[in-house]
């Protein structure tokens, strides 16, 4: 079946710091997303990618859809205690299902 | 607009009995799933629905059944409950067409004993 292999696992970084998390699969994925979520609630969506080579912002976050359609990073810039969370990039197939990858833990020391 | 509500927010089971975890929406959104969350696994696809009457199987179904007779509700169902199905469970939801991001509700954990 279809598999997201996402890196790294968990991180631990100074308030400040750059942050750069990528999501990786065997199978081509015609959209590409991030989510972060919060202890206790569900995901909320950070970024949508649509085409491949795009590169998308929000605020301090970036991603970019793989080339191969096959991968795509997030980039969070100058992390604050807020970004503290689990994210996780998930790929869209035509016919609706979204798989998700196994997520990346952040932790933001102030 | 409420978005999407589960409901129950915590539930414990024992071992074989039944119950509905239930999902609505009130977006006139045409897709929903149902994904469980267990530590280290991230979110894995249950079923999912493209559109009421429609319903497919996602990545782990065995032990489940769901159906879709309207387009706001996607009850799923746990006919024999097993230690195994102990876990966070989410509905989500998007329209067919535009943005292709799911909406989640805020979750249902379950316990099973």
């Amino acid at each position: 079946g279809q598999q997201l292999n996402q890196s790294p696992q968990s991180m631990f970084i100074q308030e400040g710091e750059d942050v750069s998390m990528n999501c990786t699969s065997s199978s081509i994925f015609n959209t590409w997303l991030w989510y972060k979520q919060d202890p206790g609630e569900g995901p909320v969506l950070l970024i949508a990618l649509y085409k491949a080579g795009e590169l998308t912002s929000n605020g301090r976050l970036t991603a970019q859809f793989g080339i191969t359609r096959k991968d795509s990073f997030l980039n969070i810039s100058a992390s604050i205690p807020s970004d503290v969370g689990i994210y996780f990039c998930a790929g869209s197939t035509p016919t609706g299902k979204l798989i998700f990858g196994q997520g990346t833990t952040l932790q933001v020391k102030p | 607009n409420a978005g999407v509500t589960q409901t129950p927010k915590f539930q414990v089971l024992k071992t074989g009995q039944s119950m509905t975890l239930q999902c609505a929406q009130d977006m006139n959104h045409e897709y929903m799933s149902w994904y469980r969350q267990d530590p280290g696994m991230g979110l894995r696809l249950i079923h999912y629905s493209v559109g009421a009457g429609i319903t497919d199987q996602g990545e782990v179904p065995n032990g489940y059944n769901v159906s879709r007779s309207t387009t706001e509700d996607f009850p799923l169902r746990l006919l024999s409950a097993a230690p195994s199905q102990t876990s966070v469970y989410f509905c989500a939801s998007r329209p067919n067409q535009g943005a292709y991001g799911y909406t989640f509700g805020s979750g249902t954990r379950l316990t099973v004993v």
